[in-house]
């Protein structure tokens, strides 16, 4: 597709599981960004890709929460032993990068709303 | 104090008129400012970014930085009920875009037909 793809849209789980959240950027863009956004608040960064190295993952809330690019595309962010306030919609995005910077613009997906009870 | 902060609203506009909405934050080595909009249930879009003091101006759209103050501000002309939606106001140290976007936690905007 043209845009940036996230899957699942909805998840619910108990706590205490894992879930793993995909993403699938727009096709060229070499940085992807992971934000969470709880209801009423700003998107909150998580993590930023450039390739497949993470650039900047200190937003990663504790070490229950891991992402990964093995291959430069797709990324996916795992998060162990879910807690109830790991609730919220998780927002990737995407951003075309060159010479070693980018335009500053990210293309968001729709999201995947994760749901703890 | 946040990295960034907006008031959250709601802000209600009649159509037609102007919508002012501001942004501060707390970073001096800030260079690079977006708007973004989102829609209910929606995510962001961007709508503009500013690196460089004073106005810069798109269609019915302008935003103004000011660095010294550390204030970013986006005006709406002839506010339309399609501009209804949360604004988030967004910054990054990197000149091009390329380290993290710190947000704020958006002002929601209300147009009054």
């Amino acid at each position: 597709g043209a845009g940036v793809s996230q899957t699942p849209s909805n998840k619910v789980t108990e706590k205490g599981k894992y879930v793993e959240l995909r993403c699938d950027p727009i096709s060229g863009h070499t940085a992807l960004y992971w934000y969470r956004q709880s209801l009423g608040q700003g998107p909150e960064f998580l993590i930023y890709f450039q390739g497949t190295g993470a650039a900047d993952d200190s937003g990663l809330p504790n070490d229950r929460f891991f992402a990964v690019r093995p291959e430069g595309s797709v990324s996916t962010l795992k998060i162990q032993r879910t807690e109830r306030g790991d609730s919220a919609v998780y927002l990737c995005a995407s951003s075309f990068s060159y010479s070693g910077g980018n335009t500053g613009e990210l293309f968001f997906g729709e999201g995947s709303r994760l749901t703890v009870l | 104090q946040k990295e960034v902060e907006q008031n959250s609203g709601p802000l209600s506009v009649p159509e037609g008129a102007i919508a002012s909405l501001n942004c501060t934050y707390s970073d001096r080595g800030s260079q690079s400012f977006f708007w973004y909009r989102q829609y209910s249930g929606k995510s962001p879009e961007l709508i503009m970014f500013i690196y460089s003091n004073g106005d810069k101006e798109d269609g019915r759209f302008t935003a103004q930085l000011n660095k010294a103050s550390q204030y970013v501000s986006l005006l709406i002309r002839d506010s339309q009920p399609s501009d209804s939606a949360t604004y988030l106001c967004a910054v990054t140290r990197g000149l091009e875009g390329n380290e993290k976007l710190t947000f704020g936690t958006g002002t929601r905007l209300t147009i009054i037909p």
